[in-house]
């Protein structure tokens, strides 16, 4: 069946370091892939996507490009913020059939002033 | 802002008990969907529907139930709460709303439910 995996966390930054946090698939066809956020006492919200082998995902200065040789979506972000602080997850959407959702374990990342 | 909205925020009860967690949306999506949060086990999904007329299980629907009462209200029931139902749950809508296709979900802020 689909799954995610998403490398484990706690992950502590200084601000202004780079980050990376890896996201592995298995799926049967071609899925969706997306990056979440969870920021404290909140739900999760649509960070990124890409719908497409190569696609690259952008917003807030993350990035994650869909890579279906190596089957990964790792997200990256050249100078990450103390307001980064959150919960990130991997998700995979499978567009056909029941259009279900998997989601990763997800990954806090800490970022210290 | 069209948004997804649960009721309540924060529920302490105890073994035995009926609760009932609700839904609501003003997106207009079709697909409306209740997953639990657990400590280093991310989401899972406990019910999704499609439509009003459309109810499936999710990995982990045993020991809940839900009803579709309309296209912008989905709840979720626990029967009989059990301390290992003590969780974060998370209501999500996607789909198909205006003439366009959103395969992202759109979450509700959650709610903290506790079993005594």
């Amino acid at each position: 069946g689909n799954s995610v995996t998403q490398m484990e966390g706690p992950v502590t930054l200084s601000e202004e370091a780079f980050l990376t946090i890896n996201c592995t698939y298995t799926a049967t066809g071609y899925p969706s892939l997306f990056w979440y956020v969870q920021y404290p006492g909140e739900g999760l919200q649509l960070l990124l996507k890409a719908t497409k082998a190569d696609d690259k995902g952008s917003n807030k200065g993350f990035e994650a490009t869909y890579r279906k040789e190596t089957t990964s979506f790792h997200l990256e972000k050249g100078s990450v913020q103390v307001s980064d602080s959150a919960v990130y997850f991997c998700a995979l959407t499978q567009n056909t059939g029941g259009f279900k959702t998997i989601f990763g374990a997800g990954t806090r990342l800490f970022v210290k002033a | 802002d069209a948004d997804v909205t649960q009721t309540p925020r924060n529920r302490i009860t105890k073994t035995g008990k009926r609760i009932m967690l609700e839904c609501s949306q003003t997106k207009g999506h079709d697909r409306m969907y209740w997953y639990r949060q657990d400590p280093g086990l991310g989401l899972r999904l406990i019910y999704y529907s499609f439509d009003v007329k459309d109810i499936n299980k999710g990995e982990i629907s045993d020991g809940y139930s839900v009803s579709r009462q309309a296209q912008a209200k989905f709840s979720l029931s626990l029967e009989s709460a059990i301390p290992n139902q003590t969780a974060l749950y998370f209501c999500a809508t996607s789909g198909l709303a205006g003439g366009k296709a959103y395969n992202e979900q759109f979450f509700g802020p959650g709610t903290r439910l506790t079993v005594l």
